[in-house]
């Protein structure tokens, strides 16, 4: 069965404080990885899809990396308006269509 | 050019009643996708529809039912409504077509069944 767990559930950093979350998975073969990022009480808004292992996507302060078992969301220099909850997903070639979400990562960019 | 579209934004139901909650795609999409978010959580997939016909299913009862339209805009209906059911909607719109699989979120309906 396919899993997506993301970590940390939280982070708060400082403004300029560079970090990464991360996104671990389990699939039987990987149609695509994806990050989407979520305000409070809105719908997720698209940000990267990843194919394939050794694959980076750049987006101003934020690049996706994605591995054979993990994906990373690296923020640069993060501002307050950085601040929602990164969601990961995978969709896998024998699951369909389904995107199996993980239950993201909740950040908080202070002044 | 229009994104995702949802309606209602809110909608309050009393358990046993049934809703309908209605989607419509983002500009030259033609498949939608239906996902339940509770709080805290990642959405969960309930079903696909394309080309007016359900594509594929999560584990969701058979309380939940869907329908596509020819202009492919899609409805979801929920009966004999339980407190569980009280969640963010969210419908998302991908292309079938073109070897993209990234699928756009509309707002979603905030239902609270009471």
């Amino acid at each position: 069965e396919d899993q997506v767990t993301q970590s940390p559930e939280a982070l708060r950093l400082q403004e300029g404080e560079s970090s990464s979350l991360n996104c671990s998975y389990t699939v039987s073969g990987l149609r695509g990885l994806f990050w989407y990022r979520q305000d409070p009480g809105k719908g997720p808004e698209f940000l990267f899809t990843l194919y394939s292992a050794g694959e980076e996507k750049e987006k101003e302060r934020l690049k996706a990396t994605l591995t054979k078992k993990e994906s990373f969301l690296h923020i640069t220099a993060p501002k307050p308006e950085d601040s929602a909850t990164y969601l990961c997903a995978v969709q896998a070639w024998d699951s369909g269509y389904a995107l199996n979400f993980g239950k993201g990562t909740s950040l908080l960019v202070t002044p | 050019d229009a994104g995702v579209t949802q309606s209602p934004t809110h909608l309050i139901k009393t358990r046993g009643q049934q809703v309908t909650l209605r989607c419509s795609p983002k500009s030259g999409h033609d498949t939608v996708s239906w996902y339940q978010q509770a709080l805290g959580q990642g959405p969960q997939f309930i079903f696909q529809y394309y080309e007016e016909e359900e594509r594929q299913r999560g584990n969701f009862p058979d309380r939940f039912s869907g329908h596509q339209f020819p202009n492919y805009s899609s409805e979801l209906n929920v009966n004999a409504l339980l407190l569980g059911d009280s969640a963010l909607y969210l419908c998302a719109s991908s292309l079938s077509s073109g070897g993209s699989y990234e699928q756009y979120f509309g707002p979603g309906t905030r239902l609270t069944v009471t």
